[in-house]
């Protein structure tokens, strides 16, 4: 079984500002991991995703994460945010045999002016 | 393709009462999920399906809810009798086999009164 911990239930942040949104997993298993986001009232769109080769993945709006496997955390980055990435993001979890995703319990990040 | 279809998007029914919430998956994806989302649980897996067979029901929270499959293009989850507890936010997703991504509909926002 797998579970994943975001310690943040909410970061606000200003505009332009550098903002990471952590994320930590435990699981007995190899694991693939996710970052999804939520805008309101709309439901789950893939951000980015760590499945194997480089630890450090790219979504196409200028966030990042890092999978450290030591440390068992796959935080969230992004260098300047903009009022737009204004949402709920969830990291999710899933075993190799790409079951079913395990969420964690997600993080309200405000972007203010 | 339209995406992952969910209906109704809104739904208020009174305790006791019979509730179907109903899902189209993307065409040609094998494996169907329903999650349940509420501010106290985050984001729970209920049940998963892969080609139309249930494979993993152990998140189904008790006896009065059940869901099937009866096609590759149908999905329904009954909770018959609802209760207040109940009330919450039910997705759908839905995945192709041999891919990691999967896709949300944008849920049913469910309130038991």
């Amino acid at each position: 079984a797998q579970s994943v911990t975001q310690l943040d239930s909410q970061v606000p942040v200003f505009e332009e500002a550098p903002v990471e949104l952590r994320c930590n997993y435990s699981s007995s298993v190899s694991v693939y991991l996710f970052w999804y986001v939520q805008y309101p009232n709309q439901g789950l769109q893939l951000l980015l995703k760590y499945l194997s080769g480089s630890t450090l993945v790219e979504s196409i709006n200028g966030f990042e994460a890092e999978f450290n496997k030591s440390q068992t955390s796959f935080h969230l980055r992004k260098p300047s945010v903009h009022i737009s990435d204004t949402a709920e993001y969830f990291c999710a979890v899933s075993d190799t045999g790409r079951r079913a995703l395990t969420f964690g319990s997600g993080t309200r990040l405000q972007v203010q002016p | 393709d339209a995406g992952v279809i969910q209906s109704p998007r809104h739904e208020v029914t009174e305790m006791g009462q019979e509730v179907t919430l109903r899902c189209k998956p993307i065409s040609g994806h094998d494996y169907l999920f329903w999650y349940r989302q509420t501010m106290m649980r985050g984001l729970e897996l209920l049940i998963y399906f892969n080609n139309n067979v249930p494979i993993d029901d152990s998140g189904m929270p008790e006896d009065r809810f059940s869901a099937k499959m009866p096609n590759a293009s149908f999905s329904t989850l009954k909770i018959q009798p609802s209760e207040p507890r109940d009330s919450a936010v039910y997705f759908c997703a839905s995945r192709p086999r041999g891919d990691t991504e999967a896709f949300f509909g944008q849920g049913t926002r469910l309130t038991v009164v």
